[in-house]
């Protein structure tokens, strides 16, 4: 089975700054996915990565698979970014996650 | 196009009580699952399908069961409502590998 690590637990940044979301994986994966949950909400699919690099918007999500980790970056953080963070990992061709126990992002005005 | 949707939001149950958790996408999407999440831990998956007709256990399957008669609709039920089952339920949806959540239901067993 997959164990899947994020790191901090708990995050809490003034409005501006930089952030990153850390997650490494034990076993190969297929796919890494970020995921935002805004307190009392659903949960929203940001990006799925299998290689490389993505961005959208102040977003971008990095993957190294050598390394078996992904970051999650945020520029210029605002209050709006307040959020639970997870990464989820796809191990094999089925469609089954396993996922991380969540990153809690607090943005100070 | 709604997505995943899924009700009921909130439910309150008695123990030994049954109910239903309903969840249905409209993007013809073959993969369903459901997860539960407790504090502390991440969602852990429950039962999935991966078409009408076919289902199977995840990692917490115990306590409850799933049908999928159609490929828009994966209900799942509470036989005997347990304490242990208070928990935030979603159901999601996938095609290749983007995966859509509905918006969670809050259940507490008393």
């Amino acid at each position: 089975k997959n164990e899947v690590e994020q790191s901090p637990q708990n995050l809490t940044a003034q409005e501006g700054e930089f952030i990153t979301i850390n997650c490494s994986y034990s076993v190969g994966i297929s796919a890494l996915h970020w995921l935002q949950q805004h307190p009392g909400g659903g949960i929203v699919s940001l990006f799925m990565l299998s290689s490389g690099k993505k961005k959208h918007g102040r977003l971008i999500a990095t993957i190294n698979i050598q390394e078996k980790h992904s970051s999650l970056h945020i520029t210029a953080s605002h209050p709006r970014d307040s959020a639970v963070y997870i990464c989820a990992v796809n191990s094999g061709s089925n469609y089954k996650l396993t996922f991380g126990k969540g990153t809690l992002l607090t943005v100070n005005p | 196009n709604a997505g995943v949707t899924q009700t009921p939001k909130f439910q309150v149950l008695k123990t030994g009580q049954s109910m239903t958790l309903q969840c249905a996408q409209d993007m013809n999407h073959e993969y369903m699952s459901w997860y539960r999440q407790d504090p502390g831990m991440g969602l852990r998956l429950i039962h999935y399908s991966v078409g009408a007709g076919i289902t199977d256990q995840g990692e917490v399957p115990n306590g409850y069961n799933v049908s999928r008669s159609t490929t828009e609709d994966f209900p799942l039920r509470l036989l005997s409502a347990a304490p242990s089952q208070t928990s935030v339920y979603f159901c999601a949806s996938s095609f290749g590998n983007t995966i859509y959540f509905g918006e969670g239901s809050w259940l507490t067993v008393v």
